[in-house]
Formats: structure tokens, C-alpha cells, sequence
């Protein structure tokens, strides 16, 4: 299994700034994904983000808006930028398993409240 | 369109009782169905299952997958209060993407 962080974990911001997630992970992996989950739903797939490679955004989700870096194979960021109130969530980064093939494996997520 | 849907939404149940909790789907090109236990933030991952009719187990909780008729159960015995967590059922495909289900909210009374 992988060991994962995320900084902030939680944060209160007011709407038109934004936010840079930080994703930490204690081995290095291909494969790196973001996910949100606004209050009371399941899991959404903002953005698969590869090493070398521009981040592939799912439907719904645009590079302006969540831009994602990925420097190295153990580290990610997301920025949710221009916040407004619906993107209050929490922001979870998440690997592929080694192991155990088609796990994933989360950090322990971020929660955004924007005012 | 790809989807999973779980029932029941959500679940009370008191301190013993044995709760089974379902999970149908309909992905394209199916690779895998996976049970999840959420507390507070992050999914813990519980099961993965590939193969129709063979149970997976771990202390008081199970699971099975019908890949004919496309559905999971996850069973709980003996509920504890420590049980009481979301339960995400999720898929993937053979290109590696995840569907998540909406998740079942279980609350065991002590």
C-alpha cells in the first residue's frame, strides 16, 4: 500500500482566491488522480495527472479552473482557483495500488469551505 | 451511460444486527468492483472482487459479486458502533477508470 498526504487539511477561504492542495506520496507511482466530493455525494474525478504529461480532465472540469502540476513521480498539486462557494468540498488525491492492481489507495482529503 | 448505484442510502441499524448492503452497476468492458469504508474524509479500501461467486471475507464483513446479473452485497455481522461509516461500491474498466457509487450511510446504535 501507499502512504499518502495532503496539506491543507482544511481551509476556510473567501470566494475569488484560491487554493493550492499539495499531495505527497511515499513511493513513486505512475499515476496520480483527483478527485472531489461535494457534501452529502460520492466520489468525482476531477483530473488524471501523469509525470511529464498535461493533467486529463474529465468532463465538467477545465485546466483554468483546477490547474494541476505534477513535478516529480511522489508529488501533485491541484489549485482551485477563482473559489466560489460551490466549490466547497473535499479534495482527495489518490494512487493506483502496486500490489494489489486496480486499488486505490487516498489521501486524507482536504476540506475547502469558501465564504 | 456508466453507473453504479447502491442501496439502501443510508442504514440505522442497532449494535449486533447483521446488515447487507448492494451495489449494482452497468460499466462497459467491467475489470473490477470494490468496496470502501468512509470515516470522516478518506475511503479506506475493504474488497476487490473480480470473479463471480467467490466470497471475500475479513473478520465480520464479506462480499460477493454476480457478474451476470451485475451486483455486489457487502455484509456486515455482528454490527459494531465502529462500523458506522459511508460505504462506497465502485468500478472500474479495463482503461483503469474508477465509477463510484453515491455510497450507503450506515449508523450502528449502540
Amino acid at each position: 500500500s501507499a502512504v499518502i498526504s495532503q496539506k491543507p487539511s482544511r481551509d476556510i477561504c473567501q470566494r475569488g482566491t484560491s487554493l493550492t492542495i499539495q499531495c505527497q506520496v511515499d513511493s513513486q507511482v505512475t499515476m496520480m488522480f483527483w478527485y472531489r466530493q461535494q457534501p452529502g455525494q460520492s466520489l468525482t474525478l476531477i483530473a488524471t495527472a501523469n509525470q511529464g504529461s498535461e493533467a486529463t480532465y474529465e468532463s465538467g472540469f477545465v485546466i483554468d479552473k483546477f490547474p494541476i502540476s505534477r513535478p516529480n513521480l511522489t508529488f501533485s498539486t491541484l489549485t482551485v482557483s477563482n473559489m466560489s462557494p460551490e466549490d466547497s468540498s473535499i479534495y482527495l488525491c489518490s494512487v493506483m495500488g502496486g500490489g494489489q492492481p486496480y486499488e486505490q489507495y487516498f489521501g486524507p482529503g482536504t476540506r475547502l469551505t469558501v465564504t | 451511460e456508466d453507473k453504479v448505484v447502491q442501496s439502501p442510502l443510508s442504514l440505522v441499524v442497532h449494535e449486533g444486527d447483521t446488515v447487507t448492503l448492494n451495489c449494482s452497476y452497468e460499466v462497459t468492458n467491467f475489470r473490477s468492483l470494490l468496496w470502501y469504508k468512509q470515516e470522516k474524509k478518506a475511503p479506506t479500501f475493504l474488497f476487490m472482487l473480480t470473479s463471480s461467486g467467490i466470497e471475500k471475507k475479513s473478520g465480520r464483513l464479506s462480499s460477493i459479486l454476480d457478474k451476470k446479473e451485475l451486483f455486489s452485497i457487502l455484509n456486515i455481522t455482528a454490527t459494531q458502533t465502529g462500523d458506522s461509516a459511508v460505504y462506497l461500491c465502485a468500478v472500474t474498466n479495463t482503461g483503469n477508470q474508477f465509477y463510484f457509487g453515491t455510497g450507503t450511510s450506515l449508523t450502528v446504535i449502540p
